[in-house]
């Protein structure tokens, strides 16, 4: 049961363009959606995250824009760059008294020169 | 400072076959994830420990996948019986438990590549 929907699974944008990368969740006992950021070889690290409680987040570059009625949130890459290049994951998980992480399936984001 | 690391890197093995895969989670770091990363796919959660015990490890296959934390800090994943299935990318993660924070950040390790031959 894939409890994270995310697309596209891949995306090419060119240099100072706007990266966007969707998510649907299906279970509305998720309170916390977090992004991850993971290059090859690397572990994923976390970019940005968001409680549904606000409909919007921005640090820097890295907006997420939530919808908690749809169940739907959205990474928007601002102005994105070269060094964007990577493969980002959307999460979501709920209030269990730890945090078991529900990953999407994965974004292969590319950034042109 | 020193991030979680994971031993080996990659790991080959034949069919059939026993393996173990180390996590040094950051030091300090109570909380401490497993995770498998199969080809193209994210993360799917295996297990969590809080200190020595394993708190919730309904994400573990079948039984032939064990994972240990003896003192509350390294902890060891055991897989019995190797199968070409469970080649994947095995990530640690591992946090504080800080109360009066909504969620505590999980940092990753980069992983153990297992290869199934």
């Amino acid at each position: 049961q894939q409890q994270v929907k995310q697309s596209p699974q891949s995306l090419i944008v060119q240099k100072g363009g706007i990266s966007i990368i969707n998510c649907a969740y299906e279970n509305t006992a998720f309170d916390y959606f977090p992004w991850y950021q993971q290059f090859p070889g690397k572990g994923p690290a976390l970019l940005i995250a968001i409680r549904p409680d606000v409909s919007e987040k921005k640090e820097g570059r890295f907006t997420i824009s939530f919808n908690k009625s749809a169940k739907q949130f959205s990474l928007h890459i601002m102005d994105s760059q070269p060094g964007d290049s990577a493969t980002y994951f959307c999460a979501a998980s709920m209030n269990t008294g730890f945090q078991k992480l529900v990953f999407g399936t994965g974004t292969r984001l590319l950034v042109s020169p | 400072g020193a991030g979680v690391s994971q031993t080996p890197s990659n790991k080959v093995t034949e069919k059939g076959k026993y393996v173990e895969l180390r996590c040094d989670p950051i030091s300090g770091h109570t909380a401490l994830y497993w995770y498998r990363q199969s080809l193209g796919q994210g993360p799917e959660f295996l297990i969590y420990f809080q200190g020595t015990g394993a708190a919730d490890d309904s994400g573990l296959p079948n039984d032939r996948f064990f994972a240990v934390r003896p003192e509350g800090s390294v902890s060891t994943l055991k897989i019995q019986r190797t199968e070409r299935g469970d080649s994947a990318v095995y990530l640690c993660a591992s946090s504080l438990r800080r109360t009066g924070v909504f969620r505590n950040e999980q940092f990753f390790g980069p992983g153990t590549r297992l290869t199934v031959l």
